[in-house]
């Protein structure tokens, strides 16, 4: 099941810079797309989502940019700091945006950011 | 904030035992959901839980997996007969009206 694709396994970057994770999906019927963030030892933690009615939304240091066209989304942290190293995954899900359904996840990026 | 509880953390198990993974989802959500990390594989949906029954379940979720909500809080999965593919990180989650699922620590199931 590929439906939700993180091709990059790892992304390594310096303190202060753009860390951008990348997420390819499939499935036209998804329209609700997620980004989790997992340390070890703990659960996914939700970070943040788009709807497919939206290209981009913004939180802070951090910002979605989903291009439905493409079936491609990318979540983007600025300025990268060291507590931000964990894994990220990517997941979506055909529920319309509402609090319930399954989400189908792709097999995560670990993110390191050096000082 | 409110948190989903799983107990046990880690489970070791005989092949072939039945096991049950317990987990508290918040208090005022309505939809559970258990999903499993195989090491090294990807986050993947077993099961999700409203209105006290199944309302939808995954080809992993075969018959040897049940949930229950015995009570006001609880949420459990249970693994009738463990097989050693069985071994994974299982993950109870739950949502509620305007937020989505919020995930346990995970139980790390060993299959022996």
């Amino acid at each position: 099941d590929q439906q939700v694709k993180q091709n990059s396994p790892s992304l390594s970057v310096q303190e202060g810079r753009i860390s951008i994770l990348n997420c390819d999906y499939t499935n036209s019927m998804f329209d609700y797309f997620l980004w989790y963030k997992k340390y070890p030892a703990e659960g996914p933690t939700f970070l943040i989502s788009i709807s497919s009615i939206k290209d981009k939304n913004e939180d802070g240091r951090f910002t979605v940019f989903l291009n439905k066209s493409a079936k491609h989304l990318s979540l983007h942290i600025v300025p990268s700091q060291p507590g931000d190293s964990a894994v990220y995954f990517c997941a979506a899900s055909g529920d319309g945006g509402t609090s319930y359904g399954k989400l189908t996840f792709g097999q995560g990026t670990i993110l390191t950011v050096h000082p | 904030e409110p948190e989903v509880t799983q107990t046990p953390s880690h489970q070791v198990t005989q092949m072939g035992q039945e096991v049950i993974l317990r987990c508290v989802p918040i208090s005022n959500h309505l939809y559970f959901y258990w999903y499993r990390q195989i090491l090294g594989q990807k986050v993947e949906f077993l099961v999700s839980f409203y209105n006290n029954e199944i309302s939808e379940k995954s080809e992993i979720f075969d018959d040897q997996f049940s949930v229950e909500r015995p009570d006001g809080s609880n949420f459990t999965l249970k693994i009738r007969s463990t097989k050693l593919e069985d071994s994974a990180m299982y993950f109870c989650a739950s949502s509620g009206t305007g937020s989505r699922d919020t995930f346990g620590s995970g139980t790390r199931l060993t299959v022996v």
